[in-house]
């Protein structure tokens, strides 16, 4: 168990739907970060958050958004979803930026997402 | 281009048989390497972490290596388990502007077989 949670475990929706996926990090933690992996891909970076605020973003599209709450929790929203945005969507946490680059990551179970 | 790419694909081996996983990149510049292990459906745990100036580094029966000029990585797993049946992530992380970003390996899928 790495300490990191995330609800729900498993989401099913409709295509033009948006839903809400929710992460703690470890006890601790400042950084949260979004992964997404879509069947047979590799692990692709959406975007991280330190301490409540933006700190990289990678291939997040326009229709996903993510924010970090006063607790250090954080959401990733999808709205207007598609047929191609099944997939399991990770999150990490680490305690530190990542500026150094030597943060270990923690990673929760994940939420797969299917969309009908 | 920014790309790590690992070698095989897939592979199975018997159990208690020792393997080796390779893990090519064109990252750069460089911060670090990390092997991670991932169990279908879950979340990908960290094996090593190795920096430009450390060239081996082991966590039980995985042993990491590291050549930083030729830029290849191996995972080298002795004494093969069953519960060694997993996907192995090679990540490489570089220093950009407001921090340090990862790039996945899309791993390699191991199974190991009675």
């Amino acid at each position: 168990d790495s300490g990191v949670t995330q609800t729900p475990k498993h989401l099913i929706t409709a295509t033009g739907q948006r839903v809400t996926l929710r992460c703690s990090p470890r006890s601790g933690d400042l950084s949260v970060y979004w992964y997404q992996q879509s069947l047979d891909q590799g692990l692709q970076f959406l975007i991280q958050y330190y301490n409540g605020e933006e700190r990289a973003k990678g291939n997040i599209l326009e229709r996903f958004s993510a924010q970090q709450f006063p607790d250090l929790h954080s959401e990733l929203n999808l709205s207007s979803l598609e047929l191609g945005d099944s997939a399991l969507y990770f999150c990490a946490s680490s305690w530190g930026s990542g500026g150094d680059g030597y943060n270990e990551q923690f990673f929760g179970p994940g939420t797969r997402l299917t969309v009908l | 281009k920014n790309q790590v790419e690992q070698s095989p694909q897939s592979l199975i081996i018997l159990e208690g048989k020792n393997c080796t996983l390779q893990c090519n990149y064109t990252v750069s510049p460089f911060s670090n390497l990390r092997w991670y292990k991932q169990d279908t459906g879950r979340g990908p745990v960290s094996l090593t972490i190795m920096t430009f100036s450390e060239n081996t580094k082991s966590n039980g029966r995985y042993t990491a290596t590291l050549d930083a000029d030729t830029k290849q990585s191996s995972l080298h797993i002795t004494a093969s388990q069953l519960s060694d049946s997993a996907s192995y992530i090679c990540v490489v992380s570089r220093p950009t502007g407001g921090g340090n970003k990862l790039t996945f390996g899309t791993g390699t899928q191991l199974k190991v077989e009675l």
